[in-house]
């Protein structure tokens, strides 16, 4: 099945400057790249996805870009503000004639410091 | 507010005990899936229903089950209850079979003590 490794598992970045997290999926028949965003003891929200025929998408401060031949996908926070501070995870999955589960990476807990 | 809803938000109970996680999803939805948040993980899929029925199976213990009902609500069942069974529960719920997203509820904090 599906795995998804996620780097760093933490990140600690200046007010202002750029964060990037990184993941590598295993099945090459992924082909929707969510991220979500959880708060302290919050839901996580959806706040960027990217399908498989595209290889880059972007939403104001919020980017992601997806390399299908290495199997990775990074996310990319610009002009980081300290709201932006939470974890962040992202998942894989595939999509075949039924939803698909999602497989999430370990999170990555960024901190902007302000 | 993702219009999912989940009950209770909180949920205090003993080792051994059996508790029953409800799970509403968006209006129109059809998909539920479960997911088990422990301290410092990550979320683990468990279950998924679609429109009442068992689509897919994660990690799920078998003193766990669930059901969907046929105004879509879900139901997990979890008995037999362990100290390691403490845990956010999360169900997300997305609208058709082709669709990609998923929204999650609130989650409920399970602790057992």
């Amino acid at each position: 099945g599906e795995n998804v490794e996620q780097h760093p598992s933490t990140l600690s970045v200046q007010e202002g400057d750029s964060a990037v997290i990184k993941c590598t999926y295993s099945d090459s028949a992924s082909n929707y790249f969510p991220w979500y965003k959880q708060e302290l003891g919050k839901r996580p929200q959806l706040i960027i996805d990217i399908r498989s025929n595209v290889g880059e998408k972007k939403d104001q401060r919020i980017a992601v870009t997806l390399n299908k031949t290495a199997k990775h996908f990074s996310l990319h926070i610009t002009e980081t503000q300290p709201e932006d501070s939470a974890v962040y995870f992202c998942a894989a999955t595939t999509r075949n004639s039924g939803n698909t589960p999602l497989v999430f990476g370990k999170g990555t807990r960024l901190s902007v410091i302000a | 507010d993702s219009g999912v809803t989940q009950t209770p938000k909180h949920l205090i109970t003993a080792t051994g005990q059996r508790v029953t996680l409800r799970c509403s999803p968006r209006s129109g939805d059809l998909s539920v899936y479960w997911y088990q948040q422990s301290l410092d993980q990550g979320l683990q899929f468990l279950i998924q229903y679609y429109n009442g029925e068992e689509r897919a199976k994660g990690n799920i213990l078998e003193r766990f089950s669930a059901q969907q009902f046929p105004d879509l609500h879900s139901e997990l069942n979890l008995s037999s209850l362990e100290l390691g069974d403490s845990a956010l529960y999360f169900c997300a719920s997305s609208p058709r079979q082709s669709s990609y997203e998923q929204y999650f509820g609130p989650g409920t904090r399970l602790t057992v003590t």
